[in-house]
């Protein structure tokens, strides 16, 4: 159980462009999802947390106009980098809750690798 | 917020050696402490966790020891094996913001000889 999916797994898009990136839990409700960024050999950087329903809350230095991020329901939250420059190429990763607490697991999804030529 | 750190970065062992990393945090107020294991460009895997209320807790060759009073948990893995080769992640619980967030270390990356 406990099942965190990512779509897609690669991306690669042009200057400029907008890409959206899924990220699912499959067998459980997510009240929050996390969204992470990873660059090579480098740890996870969180980005935002997502909740169900209302507004993400932002960590320091990440443009939240840039960085948009909606979950639309307890299963579903996405990313989306707007207007996407070269310096945003990383791994991408989402993770889910599977409850309020904070010694509740959280669930990783596989990532998303962001190419911007 | 919360501040890690995490050490060593890197370590190397030989098959059947052990293998500790230690992990120091800030906030007096965290009460959750996961280890995740990342194998090149997959996810992130759970391997162990522990909460405030017990001081060790031990999964086959895997164990995790926390000290409240000194701030830092540590990962311990006995007997280790070429599989066991990762980048192993500590990521202490901050209570700040009200959102159960995960601070994630600076990673150490595990290399076992055969």
């Amino acid at each position: 159980g406990a099942v965190v999916s990512q779509h897609p797994s690669r991306v690669i898009c042009k200057s400029g462009t907008s890409v959206k990136i899924e990220c699912r839990s499959l067998d459980f409700q997510a009240t929050t999802m996390f969204w992470y960024r990873q660059f090579p050999k480098q740890s996870l950087m969180l980005m935002a947390t997502s909740n169900e329903g209302s507004k993400a809350t932002y960590e320091q230095g990440v443009e939240k106009d840039k960085f948009l991020i909606n979950h639309a329901s307890l299963t579903l939250s996405t990313l989306t980098v707007t207007s996407a420059h070269p310096e945003d190429s990383s791994f991408y990763i989402c993770s889910a809750k599977t409850g309020r607490w904070a010694t509740d697991t959280q669930y990783f999804g596989p990532g998303t690798r962001l190419t911007v030529l | 917020g919360e501040n890690v750190e995490q050490h060593p970065s890197t370590l190397s062992v030989q098959e059947g050696d052990s293998a500790v990393i230690k992990c120091t945090y800030s906030d007096s107020a965290s009460n959750y402490f996961p280890w995740y294991k990342q194998e090149l460009g997959k996810r992130p895997q759970l391997i162990i966790d522990i909460r405030s209320n017990v001081g060790e807790k031990k999964d086959q060759r895997i164990a995790v020891t926390l000290n409240k009073t000194a701030k830092h948990f540590s990962l311990h893995i006995t007997e280790t094996q070429p599989e066991d080769s990762a980048v192993y992640f500590c990521a202490p619980h901050d209570p700040g913001g009200g959102y159960n967030k995960l601070i994630f270390g600076a990673g150490t990356r595990l290399a076992v000889h055969p």
